[in-house]
């Protein structure tokens, strides 16, 4: 039973380019969520995509955009990349009608920017 | 608003000492979980315990407790007899509970070194 996967797992970017992070969740679930941690700090929530929509959101700029396929895989897209959006990007999945809280994480993408 | 405390910001013990860490959390629902997670250096985040708001009981599993004083706001992990592989940062998080789309709110994270 593959756990959740995440895509590319490390990258290097420089200020003001473009990058997509792809994630695809545990088998059964139908619930994505994107954190971002920086270094030495707690994974902040970003947004989650249930049903192909934004269900939720952080508070993150809109530069920060994501999408959900039918597949119930998912990509996070930063445009306009800062200096400050360095950081590990996790994706976690869950089940929607188990309502346990419980989230499945996967080994995240590395982002540098520079 | 919801806020998870992790006051202590490493720890460093020998191997075999006990170890406590302390996870104090703020929020204004009635109902919800609060979790420990393990972050290797891999990254990946380990789910080690899921606690519902109503259930009080302090739980055991094999060389790891878990104190849980709503009266307190308090979810404190503590580890027996600790060995290098315990060594990891480890985040107390907390989340609503009865809707489908919540966030899990994190602490900033422990670092817990264990040395030989």
């Amino acid at each position: 039973d593959a756990g959740v996967t995440q895509s590319p797992t490390h990258l290097i970017k420089t200020r003001g380019q473009q990058v997509t992070l792809r994630c695809s969740p545990k088998s059964g679930h139908d619930t994505v969520s994107w954190y971002q941690q920086a270094l030495g700090q707690g994974p902040q929530f970003i947004f989650q995509y249930y049903e192909e929509e934004e269900r939720q959101r952080g508070n993150f700029p809109d530069r920060f955009s994501g999408h959900q396929f039918p597949n119930y895989s998912s990509e996070l897209n930063v445009n306009a990349l800062l200096l400050g959006d360095s950081a590990l990007y996790l994706c976690a999945s869950s089940l929607a009608g188990a309502n346990t809280g419980e989230l499945f994480f996967g080994e995240g993408s590395r982002l540098t920017v520079l | 608003a919801q806020k998870v405390t992790q006051a202590q910001t490493e720890i460093s013990v020998v191997e075999k000492e006990d170890v406590t860490l302390d996870c104090v959390y703020e929020t204004r629902d009635t109902t919800y979980y609060l979790f420990w997670y393990k972050q290797p250096p891999s990254g990946e985040l380990v789910f080690l315990i899921r606690r519902n708001s109503f259930d009080e009981q302090n739980e055991i599993s094999g060389r790891y407790s878990w104190n849980f004083q709503k009266s307190t706001s308090s979810f404190n992990f503590t580890i027996t007899a600790s060995q290098v592989v315990d060594s990891a940062v480890y985040f107390c998080a907390l989340i609503r509970s009865g809707t489908s789309y919540g966030k899990l709110t994190f602490g900033q994270g422990t670092i817990l070194t264990v040395h030989p």
